[in-house]
């Protein structure tokens, strides 16, 4: 049984630049979730998303970020138009069902220049 | 909503000792879960440790244990023989377990811990 696997695991972008990254969750999970996690704290919440349907955006998740899971496997995140704020770790994580435990992927991390 | 507080910054334990990693938490729920996840220099949170608010016997894995004092609001984590490997940052989370968003893990800060030889 594989783990969640994300991609790319480092990014360097120039501030305006829109970048994207994947996630791919255990096989047979079908909740996906992303966290964002900046120098010195804990992950943060980002969005949810239960087979296709995305169930909550947090409001760290301005009108620049979308998410897409549009088969129920992978995801995708893009942020458009890179701001330097958004240099964090962003992370993925899958369950198999709500309220269980969530396994996390390594990482991409991202630094806009 | 809940809070996790994470008051060490970091710790250092010698090698083959025994180490308690201090976690606090406030919550309005009646059900909960509680987890520690392990996070080396790569970046990967690793899943340690789970406890449900009402399991009564304190959850252990291996060398790890959960020291779960529910009227305290504590979740302590105590790693038993330490082991070089084990130098990471440890972050305790929780999630309300019947609420609508259990979903939503919140992270304490975390705490460095570095095992010397």
């Amino acid at each position: 049984d594989t783990g969640v696997s994300q991609d790319p695991r480092h990014k360097i972008t120039k501030r305006g630049q829109n970048v994207t990254f994947r996630c791919d969750p255990i096989s047979e999970h079908n909740r996906l979730y992303w966290y964002r996690q900046t120098l010195g704290q804990g992950p943060e919440f980002l969005t949810y998303f239960q087979n296709e349907a995305q169930l909550e955006k947090s409001r760290l998740l301005s009108d620049r970020f979308s998410a897409e899971r549009p088969k129920g496997s992978f995801s995708t995140l893009e942020i458009q138009r890179t701001e330097q704020g958004d240099s964090a770790m962003y992370l993925c994580a899958s369950s198999l069902e709500q309220g269980e435990t969530q396994y996390f992927g390594p990482g991409t991390r991202l630094l806009v220049l | 909503a809940q809070k996790i507080t994470q008051t060490q910054p970091g710790m250092f334990v010698q090698e083959k000792e025994a180490v308690t990693l201090d976690c606090t938490y406030d919550t309005s729920d009646q059900s909960y879960g509680l987890f520690w996840y392990k996070q080396p220099s790569s970046g990967e949170m690793i899943f340690l440790i789970y406890q449900g608010s009402y399991d009564e016997q304190n959850a252990t894995e291996g060398r790890y244990s959960l020291n779960f004092q529910k009227a305290r609001k504590s979740a302590n984590l105590v790693i038993s023989a330490s082991q070089l490997g084990d130098s990471a940052m440890y972050f305790c989370a929780m999630f309300g377990a019947y609420t609508p968003s259990n979903y939503k893990l919140t992270f304490g800060k975390g705490t460095l811990l570095t095992v010397n030889p």
